[in-house]
Order: structure tokens, then sequence, then C-alpha cells
């Protein structure tokens, strides 16, 4: 299994600031096939489903914020929030589609300073 | 926009099977572009997926190993839904449950499929110890 770990466990950030998540995968998730890497990034509110912010590491999906970005490559990903709001308050997740079992980093809590 | 909508009770006895459904609406579960999926939450496994069943000219399931020989995943074709059942459970199996659906992402390169667009709300089952 692909192992996902995520830092880091927390972290506190100013309103307006930046926000940046850190994911590392056990194995590389750059296909060869596509030239994309299977890494996927979620928001979860308390009470509710995660939601989708971003797939192919670095494509927002339909309607989430442009301040949400993805970048990296191969085992090496990143979550920014380039100007943390008040409802960006959550746990954040990666999660890798490379191969089944599709795994997931253990969250990283952000809430503000 | 696809909907999911689970079904099922949030309290199962130990050594019983714990059985929940979740009914598509906005797409189909025999849709050769999607994949079916169950994953379930707790505070001792994090996020933890389960399996997915998906039609592509026939049917296809994938499980966990942590659950294979326990678990069952079921098309309805009739009522468009799909189901979960887990054998033997434990209170190690005390976890938020979702479903969620994973649309296949076509290019020249071919299409693939396994980040969660949409999920159901969830459902807390509980097993007492």
């Amino acid at each position: 299994d692909i192992v996902m770990t995520q830092s880091p466990d927390s972290l506190a950030v100013s309103l307006g600031e930046r926000a940046t998540i850190n994911c590392k995968s056990s194995q590389s998730v750059l296909s060869s096939s596509n030239n994309k890497n299977f890494l996927a990034w979620y928001q979860q509110k308390p009470g509710q489903p995660p939601n989708l912010l971003i797939y192919w590491a670095s494509t927002r999906e339909s309607g989430v914020p442009d301040r949400f970005s993805g970048s990296g490559s191969g085992t090496d990903f990143t979550l920014t929030i380039s100007s943390l709001q008040a409802e960006d308050v959550a746990v954040y997740y990666c999660q890798q589609f490379y191969n089944t079992p599709r795994t997931f980093g253990q969250g990283t809590k952000v809430e503000i300073k | 926009q696809v909907q999911l909508q689970q079904s099922g009770p949030g309290l199962v006895k130990p050594s019983q099977t714990l059985s929940l459904t979740c009914a598509i609406s906005g797409d189909s579960v025999s849709s050769d572009s999607a994949a079916w999926n169950w994953i379930r939450q707790s505070p001792s496994r994090g996020l933890e997926w389960l399996g997915r069943t998906y039609y592509r000219s026939k049917w296809y399931t994938n499980y966990a190993e942590s659950v294979n020989g326990r678990m069952t995943m079921n098309p309805d074709t009739s009522k468009n839904q799909f189901s979960l059942q887990l054998n033997s459970v434990s209170s190690e199996d005390t976890a938020v449950y979702y479903c969620a659906s994973a649309m296949s992402d076509c290019s020249s390169s071919g299409c693939y499929e396994g980040y969660f667009q949409h999920w159901g709300q969830g459902t807390l089952v509980i097993v007492p110890s």
C-alpha cells in the first residue's frame, strides 16, 4: 500500500496569511502513461464529508476558490491557501489514486491564529 | 449533479452484519464512466478506503485487504443503488461510513478514476464493545 504522510499535523495561520500543507507518498504517484500525478486534496469541516478541492495534484475542482492551489510531483506535494479566510478552518487530506487501495494522509488541521 | 443518499442502521451488535445502502441520483450505478466506493473514517484509522464496484461491460469489485473476506458490495440496478455488507463486526468497525463516487476522467492518454467528487452524508455506525 502507498503510505501518505502529511505535515504538519496542525497549523495556526493569521487571517489573510498563507497556509502551506505538505504531503509525501511512500512511492511515486506520477504515471508514465499520462504524465500526471494521481494525487487529490480534500477539505473536511466538522460533521461533513470531505470535499474535493484539487485533483491531478494541481487541477482545481469547479467552484473551488483560486486561493487554493496544489503543486508537486512524484512523491512530494503541497497544498497552499494563499490568503486564509475564516471559512477555510478545516482539516485537509491528501489522497493517492495511483493504485488500490486508495489511501489518505492523516490530515492537517488548519486554525486561525 | 450526482447525489448520494445513504441509509442503514447506526448500531450493530458485535459479530453481526453491518449493512448500508447508497442510493444514486443524477447517474446510473451501471455507468461505464463511474466507480462507486465505500470509505470509512474513525479517530484510530483516519480515512480508510474499503472498496469499489464498477461496470465496464461486466461488473468488477475490489476490496481493501483490511476487510477482504468480510465485506461484500452489491450493485442494485433496479433501484440504482449499491450496498455494503460487513460481516462479523467488532468495536474496531465503529466509524462514520461514507459512500462516494469516482467519475472517469478521460483524455487522449486514456480514462482514469479514483478521486472522489461526490460523497454521501455519512452514517455513524457504532459497534459496542
